[in-house]
């Protein structure tokens, strides 16, 4: 069963224009949640996160807001640009992280000049 | 460089033999995951270690599917008897293991082709 969901598999923005990315996932014990940007043939670079005690955590041009009670997460981008386009995983994990995460299927991200 | 490293990147092989992978962690994380990724999905846990102890296997790793971590540093992931669907992108991440939450830095993986 899928825990983390994405829903839209792809996603195109304008330059300067905020990208908003979305992430549900269906289990509450989940307390650590993570983005990675992906690029085609690398490994997924670790991008931001946020524990369940926040909901919302800021890294410069990212922020990541967090709805427990909804069991929804997003990313902000703002202002996009190309080199943002990628594909971007939530992930999910019980305890921590001290586990393992669970990812979603993916975004791709496709910012225009 | 101090990142994850994975080797081969790229393992072209015919569907029955054996293949192996290696994966070095950030020399000071001490726990060291597989995940497997296949097109248009995100990565699927495998199996992790703290330091050499194998903690958790998922139920997608058959018994032809073998991890260790010997000393605690690097790690193996051998397939034997390879099918066609073994052809993914292998991945391995190593996080602290320190209170606290922890993030998993990733590997650039390796892509195993069957044929």
């Amino acid at each position: 069963d899928q825990q983390v969901k994405q829903n839209s598999p792809s996603l195109s923005v304008q330059e300067g224009r905020i990208s908003i990315l979305n992430c549900d996932y269906t289990n509450s014990m989940f307390d650590y949640f993570l983005w990675y940007k992906k690029y085609p043939a690398e490994g997924p670079t670790f991008l931001i996160s946020i524990s369940s005690i926040k909901d919302k955590n800021e890294d410069g041009r990212f922020t990541v807001f967090l709805n427990k009670s909804a069991k929804h997460l997003s990313l902000h981008i703002v202002p996009s640009q190309p080199g943002d386009s990628a594909v971007y995983f939530c992930a999910a994990s019980a305890n921590g992280g001290f586990n393992k995460f669970y990812f979603g299927s993916g975004t791709k991200l496709n910012v225009k000049p | 460089d101090t990142g994850v490293s994975q080797n081969p990147r790229h393992k072209i092989t015919k569907r029955g033999q054996n293949v192996t992978f290696r994966c070095d962690p950030i020399s000071e994380h001490n726990r060291l995951y597989w995940y497997r990724q296949t097109l248009g999905q995100g990565p699927e846990f495998l199996t992790y270690f703290q330091n050499e102890a194998q903690l958790e296997k998922s139920r997608l790793l058959s018994d032809r599917f073998s991890a260790e971590r010997p000393k605690g540093s690097f790690s193996t992931l051998e397939i034997q008897r390879t099918e066609q669907g073994d052809s993914a992108m292998y991945l391995c991440a190593s996080s602290a293991n320190d209170r606290g939450f922890h993030e998993q830095y990733f590997g650039p993986g390796t892509r195993l082709t069957v044929t």
